[in-house]
């Protein structure tokens, strides 16, 4: 039932900018896409979210295609705090409101 | 971002009883809650979708009669469960959706069934 499919991990070094990117072939027209980072042990926390074109904020920016079926989590120099797991989420087309995870992206920042 | 509680963040019980865990938004009113499922290194399993002053929606697949579900007010979400056995030992993790598409999400509630 996801509707995002990401890469299982990335690998980065301390310092350099790091870019992750979610297929959402199938969003919808009113959908947004929201990134979320999550530690062992604790809940999802929300880094940004966007609609289209670019979105920035204090932590990270987010990169939407005019097409909008894809969307790269541009998070930069990174830190070893920045080890995690990176989700993006889309709504559900058929069930409003609902969200379903998908793998997400297992980040790990080297020294 | 809005700040979402859960408590307790931790219980262990015995297999048999029920426990109940709290999830309330603190600056938000959440019309809609919901309740994932997180095993370990696995992603978040959408359980129920919980809205204020009607009754949850199950995903297919989750008991209905053993997650309770109470969503009373706005600022407030409970899920039971009931006759709790080792297999129902995971994470479980809250939310509330702000706005038609931003959840923000708790600290989670670690259950170990004995």
């Amino acid at each position: 039932l996801a509707k995002t499919t990401q890469p299982i991990s990335m690998d980065s070094y301390e310092g350099q900018e790091v870019n992750i990117t979610c297929s959402h072939n199938n969003i919808a027209t009113n959908d947004y896409i929201t990134w979320y980072q999550q530690f062992p042990s604790q809940g999802p926390r929300f880094i940004i979210q966007g609609y289209k074109t670019k979105v920035t904020n204090e932590v990270a920016s987010l990169f939407i295609p005019a097409d909008r079926k894809s969307s790269t989590l541009s998070l930069p120099r990174v830190s070893l705090s920045d080890t995690a797991v990176y989700y993006c989420l889309v709504g559900d087309e058929v069930n409003f409101n609902k969200f379903y995870f998908g793998s997400g992206t297992k980040l790990n920042v080297k020294p | 971002g809005a700040v979402v509680s859960q408590h307790p963040s931790r219980v262990i019980c015995k297999s048999g009883t029920s426990v109940k865990i709290e999830c309330r938004s603190l600056d938000f009113q959440a019309t809609t809650m919901f309740w994932y499922r997180q095993f370990p290194k696995k992603s978040l399993m959408l359980m129920a979708t919980s809205n204020e002053g009607s009754k949850a929606t199950y995903e297919q697949g989750v008991e209905k009669d053993k997650f309770l579900i109470n969503h009373a007010s706005l600022t407030l979400s409970t899920l039971t469960v009931t006759s709790a056995h080792p297999e129902d030992s995971s994470f479980y993790i809250c939310s509330g959706l702000a706005g038609a598409d931003t959840q923000y999400f708790g600290p989670g509630t670690r259950l170990t069934v004995l």
